[in-house]
């Protein structure tokens, strides 16, 4: 079975904060594909990146990272000098490939960013 | 750049009635997905779709659901006879090769 956990709730900072939303993940699977996905308050769901598990490189897009890391099973999201434009709703998901395609989402974490 | 759309953006009915969600994905995508997501909660997978039969549905997709591709742009998920527990945020997705999804911006169903 496949599982993910977000376990930050919610997080808040000022403005120019750096702040690193955590993913844990298992699965049974030894190929899979590792998501995050942003829902502002306006509800729709954006694609950030998507991560192989056979490519354990860290990607870096403008103010975001992500730190993929096979051995604690573990893919965080970090984003460098926050914005208030980055108040959101970030969902880490997990979609394996030994027979169910089902993806499994995390159940968020709220980042509110004060200006 | 293409993107999924979905109509209506809000659908309110009445418990019992049956409704239809619709969808048109990306053009030359071939697989299709409809999740669910009730207010506050995570986002769940309800049924893949892939030439023109479902691949895969979870325990949420039960008899009451249904999904159609009734021409070659629309993916359609009908409700029969609504609940108050349907009441959520209902996104279609749509992706070229079973991994990458890309989502419409959702239907927001309240059943009253």
């Amino acid at each position: 079975a496949q599982k993910v956990t977000q376990a930050q709730t919610e997080i808040s900072v000022v403005e120019k904060e750096d702040v690193t939303l955590d993913c844990v993940y298992e699965t049974r699977d030894t190929t899979y594909y590792l998501f995050w996905y942003k829902q502002p308050p306006s509800g729709e769901l954006v694609f950030l990146i998507r991560r192989n598990s056979f490519d354990e490189q860290n990607e870096i897009s403008g103010r975001y990272s992500w730190n993929f890391q096979k051995s604690t099973s573990s893919f965080n999201f970090t984003i460098t000098a926050s914005q208030v434009v980055d108040s959101a709703v970030y969902f880490c998901a997990l979609r394996g490939s030994g027979g169910s395609y089902i993806p499994t989402f995390g159940r968020g974490t709220s980042l509110i960013v004060h200006p | 750049e293409p993107e999924v759309t979905q109509t209506p953006s809000h659908q309110v009915t009445q418990m019992g009635q049956e409704v239809i969600l619709r969808c048109v994905p990306i053009s030359n995508h071939l697989y299709f997905y409809w999740y669910r997501q009730i207010l506050g909660q995570k986002v769940e997978f309800l049924v893949s779709f892939y030439n023109n039969e479902i691949s895969e549905k979870s325990e949420i997709f039960d008899d009451q659901f249904s999904v159609e591709r009734p021409d070659g742009s629309n993916f359609t998920l009908k409700i029969r006879s609504t609940k108050l527990e349907d009441s959520a945020m209902y996104f279609c997705a749509s992706s070229p090769d079973w991994v990458e999804q890309y989502f419409g911006p959702g239907t927001r169903l309240t059943v009253t």
